[in-house]
């Protein structure tokens, strides 16, 4: 079955540093990937995401490119900001039923932590 | 525009209880998932409803049961409550492909 697999946090960093934050992925066919961010006391919210090989998602500084060769769909974020501290969920979903969207399969989660 | 509203937002029960979580989906949706999330772990999937039909169901016992409205709106039922259903349990919409999460509802069992 499918699965998703990305790096244990937390995850602290100061600010203005890079962040990349591991994602590999397991899944018959070939799944749209995405990237969902949580605030403490909220529900997900969707980051960016990328439908095919190669492509490449961003949003608000945040990039990950679809690789299937390796199949990995790493978090990258050039300068980070306090208000990025969130915990991180890369996940998947397959192709198939049409109409409302498939099932999303999610990782563990990664929190991130960002210091002044 | 409302999103996707889960009510409550808190609850306890005790063991061997029953709970009946509420979902109103985003205007315009017409899907509604719901996934379970334990503390420190990823959203899992329960099931999906589709013109009031079950469509998708993920790994999780008849214990969990759930129906949607001829508005779109859900309910997601857990009977016979163990400790270890003690989680955010999200509900998510959709139309075609991209979800819209709610907040959740925090269910504590005792």
């Amino acid at each position: 079955g499918n699965s998703v697999t990305q790096m244990e946090g937390p995850v602290t960093l100061s600010e203005e540093a890079f962040l990349t934050i591991n994602c590999t992925y397991t899944a018959t066919g070939y799944p749209s990937l995405f990237w969902y961010v949580q605030y403490p006391g909220e529900g997900l919210q969707l980051l960016l995401k990328a439908t095919k090989a190669d492509d490449k998602g961003s949003n608000k500084g945040f990039e990950a490119t679809y690789r299937k060769e390796t199949t990995s769909f790493h978090l990258e974020k050039g300068s980070v900001q306090v208000s990025d501290s969130a915990v991180y969920f890369c996940a998947l979903s397959d192709r198939g039923l049409t109409g409302g969207g498939n099932k999303l399969t999610f990782g563990t989660g990664t929190q991130l932590k960002v210091e002044l | 525009d409302a999103g996707v509203t889960q009510s409550p937002t808190h609850l306890i029960k005790t063991r061997g209880q029953q709970v009946t979580l509420r979902c109103s989906p985003k205007s315009g949706h017409d899907t509604v998932s719901w996934y379970q999330q334990a503390l420190g772990q990823g959203p899992q999937f329960i099931f999906q409803y589709y013109e009031e039909e079950e469509r998708q169901r993920g790994n999780f016992p008849d214990r969990f049961s759930g129906h949607q409205f001829p508005n779109y709106s859900s309910e997601l039922n857990v009977n016979a409550l163990l400790l270890g259903d003690s989680a955010l349990y999200l509900c998510a919409s959709s139309l075609a492909k991209g979800y819209t999460f709610g907040s959740g509802t925090r269910l504590t069992v005792v």
